[in-house]
């Protein structure tokens, strides 16, 4: 298996829901990561988890709450999130050391209402 | 800081004609380069890194840190190339995070 999987595909909240997005990769990767992307721009990254423990959280609001139970899986919990928070979040992962390259996966379009 | 420029948002060539992807960065030490393509609906998928010096679908890219370019080439365009593609840096003592560039769609018409 050489992907990385994320669902859902898409998901639509409102600004009270809780929701979360579950990212799954079984490549034996340490390294986990979350990315937001709008239309038509680059990826921006949100967190980075290593060895199951993060280890960089890009000045992220509290809204967005990520957690890696274990080493093949990641989370990302969503919570009271702005109109603004709507676009494309990608998981991605990567050997460690993290200087290998990152595989991405097809991410979550999200819409908040 | 580091910073990664890509001076054309759109690019377009005829099928069958080179295409020159442009991608400067700013960075004083040794970063690693990397070239990731977005198809339509399609992940983010990385076509080359530097340091393989391979070429991937007919691509290729060099890294010429006296004018920190690392450009992507290609000398006979396809349709299928009609994708994004974004050029990203990593600092050696960045671990893992990547700068993006801001894009580059490239049209191949037939």
């Amino acid at each position: 298996d050489t992907e990385v999987t994320q669902t859902p595909k898409h998901l639509v909240m409102g600004m009270t829901n809780k929701k979360s997005l579950k990212c799954e990769q079984h490549m034996g990767h340490r390294a986990m990561y979350w990315y937001k992307q709008k239309a038509k721009k680059p990826p921006e990254l949100m967190f980075v988890y290593s060895y199951e423990k993060l280890s960089i959280n890009e000045s992220v609001p509290s809204r967005f709450s990520p957690e890696c139970p274990n080493s093949s899986l990641l989370n990302l919990h969503l919570h009271a999130l702005q109109p603004e928070d709507s676009a494309l979040y990608l998981c991605a992962s990567s050997q460690i050391p993290r200087t290998q390259p990152q595989h991405f996966g097809d991410g979550t379009r999200l819409s908040i209402l | 800081a580091q910073r990664v420029t890509q001076p054309e948002k759109l690019l377009s060539v005829f099928k069958g004609a080179p295409v020159e992807l442009k991608c400067n960065y700013s960075y004083s030490g040794s970063p690693e380069l990397f070239w990731y393509v977005q198809y339509s609906r399609q992940r983010l998928q990385l076509l080359l890194r530097h340091i393989s010096r391979e070429s991937i679908k007919g691509f290729t890219a060099d890294l010429n840190k006296g004018e920190t370019s690392f450009h992507l080439k290609k000398p006979f365009a396809q349709e299928e190339d009609s994708a994004m593609y974004y050029c990203a840096l990593r600092r050696e003592t960045s671990g893992s995070r990547l700068t993006f560039g801001e894009g580059t769609q490239l049209t191949v018409n037939p």
